[in-house]
Parts: structure tokens; C-alpha cells; sequence
């Protein structure tokens, strides 16, 4: 089975600042990999996703990960946060033959001005 | 993307009583999945909603307590049966297209506040 640790509940971070989300998983077999960012009182938008090739991943917003895999690890940065950031921030993976998501326990993201 | 539409968005319920959340999709897709996210934490899967058979349901879940129908490739629904002030979760309906696609696209969530 899958799992999915990020290592920071929360982030605060002040606008124009850059801002990196820890996530490291675990698995027995290939996985891939991805971010999902929720704003207040919506569902989740993916940001971006490694499947394989390029370890770095450019994503959305300006978003982008470091797959390392001797670490077991897909950090997400941003070199300058805006206000609009302020969000939660999940990690999660997927067996690279299944289909289920399995999902880190989430970042909250707080920008101050 | 095919786009996904749940209702309804929230809802105060007395406890005792059961919650049907439905989820349309604007076009067919092959796996729907029902996750649940309690207040302040991350999201656990409910079931794989199965089109034509019943659904699979994780460990921690069962079809008594959140039966799910998915009568078509475009639909499904969850209920929460008998509910409980722990109950009170956000539900998520979320998709993937399939083919080989391992993008999963999500709803918006209904928020359940059980009293």
C-alpha cells in the first residue's frame, strides 16, 4: 500500500515571499505522483503531476515539483506567493497500474501581506 | 475535462436521519470514486462507485451506512444513511477518464453539518 506523509500542516508565508510544501511517500511499486490545491469552500484543482520523464514539473499558478526518487520525495515551490495562494495543499499518489488516489494529510498555506 | 456537478453544496440535517449527495458529469467517464474530508483533515475514499454493479468500499466503509448508486456513465449519487454529528464531513465526487488517463477531476463538495 501507498502513503503519503507532508511534513508541514501548516505554512505561513508573507506575500512575495517564495514558499516550499514538503511531501515524501512511500511504496512498494511505481507510483505517480501529484498536487491538488483547495481554496475556501471549494473542491480540489490539481496543480500539477509527474508520471515519469523530467523530474521537475511545472504546474499552474506558477507552481512547480521536484520529483527525487532515491528520497522518495515531490516538494512543491513557488518562488513568490500572492495573497491568492492562501490555501490547502495536498500531495497524493497513485499506483502506476491502479487508480486510486491515496492522499497526504494536507498543508495549509496561510499568505499574510 | 469532463465537469462535475454535485449537489447539494451543503446541508444542516438532524441527526437519525439520511442525505442523498448526487454528482453529474457532463460526460461519460469510466471510474467515480466518493471521498469523504472530516473538518481540518485530508481525504479518505469512501467507494468506487461501479457502473451496472455495486460499489467497492474501503476499509472503514460499508454499503449500509453509504449506499451508492451509479445507474449510468454519467451519474451517481451517495447517501449518508442515519447520520451522525460525526458524520458532519465534506463529501467529494471525483472522477478519472479513464484510458489510461490518471488525472482525477473533483466536485465541489457537499458540506454535511449533522445536529
Amino acid at each position: 500500500a501507498q502513503s503519503v506523509t507532508q511534513l508541514d500542516s501548516q505554512v505561513p508565508v508573507f506575500e512575495e515571499a517564495p514558499v516550499e510544501l514538503r511531501c515524501n511517500y512511500s511504496s512498494s511499486v511505481s507510483v505517480y505522483l501529484f498536487w491538488y490545491v483547495q481554496y475556501p469552500n471549494q473542491g480540489l484543482q490539481l496543480l500539477l503531476k509527474y508520471l515519469s520523464g523530467s523530474t521537475l514539473v511545472k504546474g499552474i499558478n506558477g507552481f512547480e515539483a521536484e520529483f527525487n526518487k532515491s528520497q522518495t520525495s515531490f516538494h512543491l515551490r513557488k518562488p513568490s506567493v500572492h495573497i491568492s495562494d492562501t490555501a490547502e495543499y495536498f500531495c497524493a499518489v497513485i499506483k502506476a497500474a491502479g487508480n486510486k488516489l491515496t492522499f497526504g494529510g494536507g498543508t495549509r498555506v496561510l499568505v499574510k501581506p | 475535462s469532463a465537469v462535475i456537478s454535485q449537489k447539494p453544496s451543503r446541508d444542516i440535517c438532524q441527526r437519525g436521519t439520511s442525505l442523498t449527495i448526487q454528482c453529474q458529469v457532463d460526460s461519460q467517464v469510466t471510474m467515480m470514486f466518493w471521498y469523504r474530508q472530516q473538518p481540518g483533515q485530508s481525504l479518505t475514499l469512501i467507494a468506487t462507485a461501479n457502473q451496472g454493479s455495486e460499489a467497492t468500499y474501503e476499509s472503514g466503509f460499508v454499503i449500509d451506512k453509504f449506499p451508492i448508486s451509479r445507474p449510468n456513465l454519467t451519474f451517481s449519487t451517495l447517501t449518508v444513511s442515519n447520520m451522525s454529528p460525526e458524520d458532519s464531513s465534506i463529501y467529494l465526487c471525483s472522477h478519472t477518464r479513464g484510458g489510461g488517463s490518471t488525472e482525477a477531476f473533483f466536485g465541489q463538495g457537499t458540506r454535511l453539518t449533522v445536529v
